[in-house]
């Protein structure tokens, strides 16, 4: 059974940085690639960053850029995101999601399971 | 704003079948990249209900089902269940954003 624990999220003050993490079990892991889905409190869904399963390819919707960073540890079989500079607009529940392919890049790509979230708030 | 569009929201009666669009542009949807849709339960995570545009991942059932034409697609849900009453999401893909694109979601509620 496909498993996808986050965690590391928080309370975190404007301009601060957190790390989250998603633990994966019952896939390969290295085999898929993975992605962040954020969704803001009362709000639609918000595509965040993907990274092929190599880790050779990493993408940012645009206004993570710069400011976020996925990266993965498949010999954990863990998914991290690196956010930092935070905003108050950067408060939502971000869940981790896998992909059924290895890569993602342009194509039509689609997350076949998902996360139950970890809260990240950012205030002062 | 969300790069695809869907009505806020739907309702039907139990047993009826309603229907949700979701519309797109010449670089998402009209481009053909697939149409894929999310249920969304009160206080829970996103489940994915269909993929490439019409295909229902195991254990879903076929009262739901998808469509696409152009730069729009549709999911239809029959036979109505209290159970249905759930946020609905579509997603693609866009080329000028490179990157995945969701559309605003639609709360449908089960008169």
């Amino acid at each position: 059974e496909v498993q996808l624990l986050e965690s590391g999220g928080g309370l975190v003050q404007p301009g601060g940085s957190l790390r989250l993490s998603c633990a994966a079990s019952g896939f390969t892991f290295s085999n898929y690639a993975m992605s962040w889905v954020r969704q803001a409190p009362g709000k639609g869904l918000e595509w965040v960053s993907a990274i092929s399963g190599s880790s050779g390819s990493t993408f940012y919707a645009d206004s993570m850029k710069g400011r976020f960073t996925i990266s993965r540890d498949n010999s954990k079989n863990t998914l991290y995101l690196h956010m930092n500079s935070l905003r108050a607009e950067d408060t939502a529940i971000y869940y981790c999601a896998k992909l059924p392919s290895h890569y993602y890049g342009s194509g039509s790509y689609y997350f076949d399971y998902w996360g139950q979230g970890t809260l990240v708030t950012v205030s002062s | 704003q969300s790069v695809l569009t869907q009505p806020p929201s739907v309702s039907g009666a139990p047993g009826q079948r309603v229907t949700i669009s979701c519309t797109g542009s010449r670089s998402n949807i009209g481009a053909g990249y697939d149409v894929h849709w999310y249920l969304q339960l009160p206080g829970t995570a996103p489940k994915l209900l269909i993929y490439g545009n019409i295909n229902r991942p195991s254990g879903v059932p076929d009262r739901f089902s998808g469509s696409k034409s152009g730069t729009s697609a549709s999911l239809a849900i029959t036979g109505l269940q209290a159970e249905d009453e759930a946020d609905y999401y579509c997603q693609s893909y866009d080329s000028s954003l490179s990157g995945s694109v969701f559309g605003g979601g639609t709360k449908l509620t089960v008169l």
